[in-house]
């Protein structure tokens, strides 16, 4: 079954602190995987998306990386910003041209001043 | 450009009643989606729709229905709504050949 697991459930970290969200997927065929943020009452927004033969893709603090042998990909943000607390999504696309996708249940993170 | 707009942000239903959700996108984008998101779960799929006048069945569609009379426009239809129905409902668009969806604000339904 194709199924999108994501670590830890949620995080508290304290402002300017880094963390590393993870992602494991058991979907095949494998097309891409995207990270989006989701801001409370919000709709997600597109963080990065890699590819099969991509392994990490930076957005300005965030940097993803997937390994695609293994089927994980991780989220770093480095120097966290009260504004970086929202919930993160990891998203996987199967090769498809409807565009489907497979979504992880997300990580709520929480920056603390 | 607005983006992907959702009517509307909040509404509050009996067991039985009706009622249409409407998205609407000026991207001119060829697929729209709904989805919808429950505590605890990821999105999932309820219909999607590859142009004007298609539409699909996703991963949940039982007691949905769709339309998509005009491109800009994508309806989310419950003929009787169900407390399993409460959830928060978001549309997406995407552009033909393009990977990144855009999700509306969402809406956000209660079922009593």
């Amino acid at each position: 079954k194709n199924q999108v697991e994501q670590s830890p459930q949620s995080l508290i970290i304290l402002e300017g602190k880094n963390c590393t969200l993870q992602c494991n997927y058991t979907v095949s065929p494998f097309s891409n995987l995207r990270w989006y943020k989701q801001d409370t009452g919000r709709g997600p927004v597109s963080l990065t998306i890699m590819t099969f033969s991509e392994n990490t893709k930076s957005n300005g603090r965030y940097t993803a990386t997937l390994d695609a042998d293994t089927k994980q990909s991780s989220l770093h943000i480095t120097a966290s910003q009260l504004s970086d607390s929202a919930s993160y999504i990891c998203v996987v696309s199967g090769s498809s041209n409807t565009g489907k996708l497979i979504f992880g249940q997300g990580t709520t993170l929480q920056v603390k001043p | 450009n607005a983006g992907v707009t959702q009517t509307p942000k909040f509404r509050v239903l009996k067991t039985g009643q009706s009622m249409t959700l409407l998205c609407a996108q000026d991207m001119n984008h060829e697929y729209m989606y709904w989805y919808r998101q429950d505590p605890g779960m990821g999105l999932r799929l309820i219909h999607y729709s590859v142009g004007e006048g298609t539409t699909a069945k996703g991963e949940v569609p039982d007691g949905y229905n769709v339309s998509r009379l005009k491109k800009q426009n994508f309806l989310l239809g419950l003929e009787s709504a169900a407390p399993s129905q409460t959830s928060v409902y978001f549309c997406a668009s995407r552009g033909q050949g393009k990977e990144t969806q855009y999700f509306g604000p969402g809406t956000r339904l209660l079922v009593l």
